[in-house]
């Protein structure tokens, strides 16, 4: 157990609708980021926020966005569903904003699986 | 842009076998590698890293080299175990927090 929880554990919709996705960092690490892993492209990393401000932008579509809360959980908001937008979406979190020198490690939940019908 | 390509799988080895997954680079500056490991149903651990040129992660009896003259991370073990069945990743990190992953490489090990 990597101490990163995520919910909901699947999640079913249609089209063109609109659903929030949350996760809560393990205790003491500032910073979340978020994943998308689909069949045909891989883990894709979306974004990081660092003690409540975005800090790091990957390939996240304008459809998407994300926050962070005062008490560090974060949410991942995707609207105007399609079908493609079907994946597995992981959130790491790390204590602090440098995860990517390797200096300290990114710790992964379990994933959200999205289903658009 | 920096990328990461690794070995296409799926991999199926016998208990006991040597391990050998390939992982290759791209980047424009001096990246951070890692290896994660994903077991059935769970998120992403990491496995192994190393920050710098010659720098040797090493981790469960896994081990990757820092090649900065063939652009390369392999992943190795000397001894795969039944409970090493898994999907392997290979990333780098530009040191800006941006994460490239590699396509995963899938691993079974039989009895």
């Amino acid at each position: 157990d990597s101490g990163v929880t995520q919910t909901p554990k699947h999640l079913i919709t249609a089209t063109g609708q609109r659903v929030t996705l949350r996760c809560s960092p393990r205790s003491g690490d500032l910073s979340v980021y978020w994943y998308q892993q689909s069949l045909d492209q891989g883990l894709q990393f979306l974004i990081q926020y660092y003690n409540g401000e975005e800090r790091a932008k990957g390939n996240i579509l304008e459809r998407f966005s994300a926050q962070q809360f005062p008490d560090l959980h974060s949410e991942l908001n995707l609207s105007s569903l399609e079908l493609g937008d079907s994946a597995l979406y992981f959130c790491a979190s790390s204590p602090t904003a440098f995860s990517g020198s390797g200096t300290d490690t990114q710790y992964f939940g379990p994933g959200t699986r999205l289903t658009v019908l | 842009g920096d990328s990461v390509t690794q070995m296409e799988g799926p991999v199926t080895l016998s208990e006991e076998a040597f391990l050998t997954i390939n992982c290759t680079y791209t980047a424009t500056g001096y990246p951070s590698l890692f290896w994660y490991v994903q077991y059935p149903g769970e998120g992403l651990q990491l496995l192994l890293k190393a920050t710098k040129a010659d720098d040797k992660g090493s981790n469960k009896g896994f081990e990757a080299t820092y090649r900065k003259e063939t652009t390369s991370f392999h992943l190795e073990k000397g001894s795969v175990q039944v409970s090493d069945s898994a999907v392997y990743f290979c990333a780098l990190s530009d040191r800006g927090n941006q994460f490239y992953f590699g396509t995963g490489t899938s691993l079974t090990v039989i009895p």
